[in-house]
């Protein structure tokens, strides 16, 4: 099936620096989501967007539905290290479609 | 926040046997579930959407009659990976959807682990 486009594939930072990833897709989503998956478990939602151009926060984290609604980004903010983990977006229309996923570590 | 239960969470099969995992939404009623494969390191590949009263709808490569899909009440989808084999193994995790409009968010179970021996 068709996948989104997701960058970076993994990112090493430093404790406390902030986070940027997005996502873009050929085709138009009526809903973006952005999941966290830490090994052995199953992704866990952590924003939901439902219009173009909606930008929603949860706690450090801040995502945003594009305009186009073909991309979407996810920022994560003062990072710690529990922070780590695959990030995936998922673009939702009839089904949902991932990400390949983004592969964070903080060091302490 | 609603849950949705998988189970096993992991298992250890024979070559040629079959098993079936469960996926239950806990407190809400999923009139459509997905089923998901993800290889290491990979992501969730969409294998079929699941619906309640109906015949599964099979992503294309999926084999039907390999896994076998029921979904005989709201709250309850089985997968069965029939006559499994060492390529098999992966982890698969089903999702249900809470709410009836189609872009209710996905809530997803903790997966289920299968190895085949």
């Amino acid at each position: 099936g068709q996948q989104l486009n997701q960058s970076p594939q993994s990112m090493f930072i430093q404790e406390g620096e902030d986070v940027s990833m997005n996502c873009t897709s050929s085709s138009i989503f009526n809903t973006w989501l952005w999941y966290k998956q830490d090994p052995g478990e199953g992704p866990v939602l952590l924003i939901a967007l439902y219009k173009a151009g909606e930008l929603t926060s949860n706690g450090r984290l801040t995502a945003q539905f594009g305009i186009t609604r073909k991309d979407s980004f996810l920022n994560i903010s003062a990072s710690i290290p529990s922070d780590v983990g695959i990030y995936f977006c998922a673009g939702q229309d009839n089904d949902m479609r991932f990400g390949a996923g983004t592969r964070l570590t903080v060091k302490p | 926040g609603a849950v949705v239960s998988q189970h096993p969470s992991w298992v250890i099969c024979k070559s040629g046997t079959s098993v079936k995992i469960e996926c239950r939404s806990l407190d809400f009623q999923a009139t459509t579930m997905f089923w998901y494969r993800q290889f290491p390191k990979q992501s969730l590949m969409l294998m079929a959407t699941s619906n309640e009263g109906s015949k599964a709808t099979y992503e294309q490569g999926v084999e039907k009659d390999k896994f076998l899909i029921n979904h005989a009440s709201l709250t309850l989808s089985t997968l069965t990976v029939t006559s499994a084999h060492p390529e098999d193994s992966s982890f698969y995790i089903c999702s249900a959807r809470q709410g009836l409009i189609y872009n209710s968010p996905l809530h997803f179970g903790n997966g289920t682990r299968l190895t085949v021996t």
